[in-house]
């Protein structure tokens, strides 16, 4: 079956860290671009980072620049989000996507999302 | 950055209605815009790509069109199943952005 799921969330105090795994099966890993893409309690859709099917480029929203790292392991199917300094703004669901290409695309396939809480 | 401007933010229509979502964006991106459609509690499902292409499996009554800057969904007859938050995204380039969601209403 072809899916995504993510795992790692939880409650965190302000300024901690967090890993975020995403778990891929059913398809060719490796050939496919993938992003975390957040939501907000209430609010919409904010695309959080990106990295092509190789895992040579990665790319982020200024909003996490320099706190956030993604990566990836094409030999264990899954994508990682590294999380430092965490705010209280940083409090959504976190769901990984599937591109359509190697090199990004709009998303077909998504996790059921993970819920980071940043709270004291 | 390319901005994403969505409109309505909201808007109310009764079964059968003819709906449309505009989404703006700052600068051209040619074809590369996608919609979603979200229902409360579940995961964004991809309704559109390339603008006017249509998803394998979403309803037809479901159409996408424009190209630049101007894009629009329509629903061409509003089901009690379409009530949900949809939202349109741009992958031209990185960052990627969404715009703001318009959330559907049944009257």
């Amino acid at each position: 079956e072809v899916q995504l799921l993510e795992s790692g969330g939880g409650l965190v105090q302000p300024g901690g860290s967090l890993r975020l795994s995403c778990a891929a099966s059913g398809f060719t890993f490796s050939s496919y671009a993938m992003s975390w893409v957040r939501q907000a309690p209430g609010k919409g859709l904010e695309w959080v980072s990106a990295i092509t099917g190789s895992g040579g480029n990665t790319y982020y929203a200024d909003s996490v620049k320099g706190r956030f790292i993604i990566s990836r392991d094409n030999s264990k199917n899954t994508l990682y989000l590294q999380m430092s300094s965490l705010r209280a703004e940083d409090t959504a669901v976190y769901y990984c996507a599937k591109a359509t290409v190697t090199t990004g695309g709009h998303f077909d396939l998504w996790g059921r999302g993970t819920l980071v809480t940043v709270s004291s | 950055d390319i901005q994403m401007t969505q409109f309505p933010s909201t808007l109310s229509a009764s079964v059968g209605d003819r709906v449309t979502i505009t989404c703006r964006a700052s600068q051209s991106i040619s074809s590369w815009l996608a919609w979603y459609q979200q229902k409360p509690g579940r995961v964004p499902k991809l309704l559109m790509y390339r603008a006017s292409s249509l998803e394998s499996g979403v309803p037809s009554r479901f159409s996408g069109s424009g190209s630049g800057t101007e894009f629009t969904l329509t629903i061409s007859s509003l089901q009690p199943d379409d009530s949900a938050t949809y939202y349109c995204q741009q992958h031209y380039s990185y960052p990627v952005t969404f715009g703001g969601g318009t959330k559907v209403e049944i009257k």
